[in-house]
């Protein structure tokens, strides 16, 4: 059984803050990692597929990166706009189904 | 392009009353979900399709059912509502040749 957990569940940050949220995942031949935005009252809004250990892809000050045992997304001076719960699911085998981790919640403060 | 669309937004049920959450994308894509988010649980598959007459269970199928008579429309039938199905519903859809889905506005439904 696939299991994801995301660490840590709430993190305040001041503007311009720099900092990391982790991604622990568990699964039987992983054929994607992925990271969703989830703005309060809507739906998670894709950001990134990281598919092999080593892979980092980047948007805006948003950067994920993957390992064997876990992502990060790293946050590089992030802004007020920036707060927003982040998800982090995984798919595995021959299944499209995602696995979900519970999500960190971030707050920007200016 | 719509994207993901669902309906309603919102909707109050009584305990025992059915009703189905409508969810419909305009991007051709082959595969749909739906799952459900209720706080400090992530969000959890209740039913997929991998296309137009297929569909199968995921994790909390329980007290749902799901058709896909066309590749735009899939919806999620709630056969006898309880309090237990409280929670904020999302359809997902994803095109043949990525994993990556894309997630509708969600529809909150409360059960009294």
């Amino acid at each position: 059984e696939d299991q994801v957990t995301q660490s840590p569940e709430a993190l305040r940050l001041q503007e311009g803050e720099s900092s990391s949220l982790n991604c622990s995942y568990t699964v039987s031949g992983l054929r994607g990692l992925f990271w969703y935005r989830q703005d309060p009252g809507k739906g998670p809004e894709f950001l990134f597929t990281l598919y092999s250990a080593g892979e980092e892809k980047e948007k805006e000050r948003l950067k994920a990166t993957l390992t064997k045992k876990e992502s990060f997304l790293h946050i590089t001076a992030p802004k007020p706009e920036d707060s927003a719960t982040y998800l982090c699911a995984v798919s595995s085998g021959s299944a499209r189904q995602l696995t979900f981790g519970s999500g960190t919640q971030l707050t920007v403060l200016p | 392009n719509a994207g993901v669309t669902q309906t309603p937004k919102f909707q109050v049920l009584k305990t025992g009353q059915s009703m189905t959450l409508q969810c419909a994308q305009d991007m051709n894509h082959e595969y749909m979900s739906w799952y459900r988010q209720d706080p400090g649980m992530g969000l959890r598959l209740i039913h997929y399709s991998v296309g137009a007459g297929i569909t199968d269970q995921g994790e909390v199928p329980n007290g749902y059912n799901v058709s896909r008579s066309t590749t735009e429309d899939f919806p999620l039938r709630l056969l006898s509502a309880a309090p237990s199905q409280t929670s904020v519903y999302f359809c997902a859809s994803s095109p043949r040749q990525a994993f990556e889905q894309f997630f509708g506005p969600g529809t909150r439904l409360t059960v009294l």
